[in-house]
């Protein structure tokens, strides 16, 4: 168990609906980050947070928006939801004394 | 920018053969090294990290990698693969000062009786 915890596990909606994932970092984490994982682009980076502010951005679409709560959780939006945005969808943290980032399970998104 | 390439998408090897799977990054910053491994249906847990210091790396489950500066490679290997080592293998390279993490394509793992 990393200790990063996302919920849902499955989603299942219509092209066109909005979602929210929501993820809960290891306690104390401050650094969040999104990443979507699909066959064809492999695992790509979509945003970083860390204490409540973005930090870094990656291959995030205009439909989709993050944020990080002041309790440190976050959660992305995806919205105007099309097809090709079917894929895994994994949050990671990290902390200020390790380096690397702990992964939860992944939100398994599928649109119909 | 950093990149992080892993030029073999698959390496199917026999069970006790040896195995090494390749990764090679661009980097213009310090930064730190990481191999991660995702089973089937599961999120990515770390293998093992190169952050300073010696640049052979020890990890879990009888995997090394060795950090090579001049050919900014970082090469997973282990001497003798299980069954249970079947997974997917990513490398990935995070910037020293935003730990903005960059994954290569992965590489898939399938140990064969």
């Amino acid at each position: 168990d990393s200790g990063v915890t996302q919920t849902p596990k499955h989603l299942i909606t219509a092209t066109g609906q909005r979602v929210t994932l929501r993820c809960s970092p290891r306690s104390g984490d401050l650094s969040v980050y999104w990443y979507q994982q699909s066959l064809d682009q492999g695992l790509q980076f979509l945003i970083q947070y860390y204490n409540g502010e973005e930090r870094a951005k990656g291959n995030i679409l205009e439909r989709f928006s993050a944020q990080q709560f002041p309790d440190l959780h976050s959660e992305l939006n995806l919205s105007s939801l099309e097809l090709g945005d079917s894929a895994l969808y994994f949050c990671a943290s990290s902390g200020d004394r390790e380096a690397e980032a702990f992964f939860g399970q992944g939100t398994r998104l599928t649109v119909v | 920018a950093q990149s992080v390439t892993q030029l073999d998408s698959q390496v199917p090897v026999f069970e006790e053969a040896p195995v090494e799977l390749r990764c090679n990054y661009s980097s213009s910053v310090s930064v730190y090294l990481f191999w991660y491994v995702q089973y089937p249906n599961q999120g990515l847990q770390l293998l093992l990290k190169y952050l300073s210091g010696s640049t052979l790396v020890k990890g879990i489950n009888g995997f090394e990698a060795e950090f090579n500066k001049s050919q900014t490679s970082f090469h997973l290997r282990k001497p003798s693969v299980h069954i249970s080592d079947t997974a997917e293998y990513f490398c990935a390279v995070s910037d020293r000062g935003t730990y903005k993490y960059i994954f290569g394509t992965g590489t898939r793992l399938k140990v064969l009786a």
